[in-house]
């Protein structure tokens, strides 16, 4: 069974550009979560997406945001990119709403210039 | 404050060594409680889950909550090289994908 695949792995921006990162889940699965990992803050909740609907958002700013695909297939935007956007962006899926039985893929790393 | 407080090492012990990680939390909502390993450039990989308070032991590793005192650990016994990772503890609420990490801790397990 395929894992969780995110595209692109590397991906080099420049302030104020915009960028969408993809995720595809591992078959079956229909919950999609983001998550953003940075030396400094660690691992940290972005959204949840469970059927096409956003469930829960974390606490970022509104140029934060994702959809998630009838077949359960999943993109965050960010607009307006910031220096700290950098980080290695995390998607997750699961079949159901339930964090513990996350399984992540291996994360776009964003570097903001 | 963050919700999950993890010592960050980093931590070296010599090959067979008995590691024990450790967490607290403060968000008494929190019902079940993870351990991920990463791996340099690779993303988080479940080890195991723990629901409530109790042990959880799979193989040389163990899991422990103990919901009193909000204490999260993890043994790793006979650790071999190929254990050197990051493992990051986190919390969550049942039927919740708003996973509250810590900040992990950096193993390094020398031959």
């Amino acid at each position: 069974k395929a894992g969780v695949t995110q595209t692109p792995r590397y991906l080099i921006k420049t302030r104020g550009q915009q960028v969408t990162l993809s995720c595809s889940p591992i078959s079956g699965h229909r919950s999609v979560s983001w998550y953003q990992q940075t030396p400094g803050q660690g691992l940290q909740f972005l959204f949840e997406y469970f059927s096409e609907t956003q469930r829960n958002k974390g606490n970022f700013p509104g140029r934060f945001s994702g959809r998630q695909f009838s077949n359960s297939r999943s993109e965050m935007n960010v607009s307006t990119l910031e220096l700290g956007d950098s980080a290695l962006y995390l998607c997750a899926s699961s079949f159901l709403p339930r964090g513990y039985e996350q399984f992540f893929g291996p994360g776009t790393r964003l570097t903001v210039l | 404050q963050k919700e999950v407080e993890q010592d960050p090492g980093p931590l070296s012990v010599p090959e067979g060594a008995i590691v024990s990680l450790n967490c607290t939390y403060s968000n008494s909502a929190f019902q079940y409680f993870m351990w991920y390993r990463q791996y340099s450039r690779k993303g988080p990989e479940l080890l195991m889950y723990t629901y409530s308070s109790g042990n959880k032991e799979d193989g040389r590793f163990t899991a422990q909550v103990d919901k009193s005192s909000k204490y999260i650990s993890l043994f790793i016994r006979d650790s071999q090289p190929s254990d050197s990772a990051t493992y990051l503890c986190a919390g969550a609420k049942y039927n919740n994908n708003d996973m509250r990490f810590g900040a992990g801790t950096r193993l390094t397990v020398k031959p």
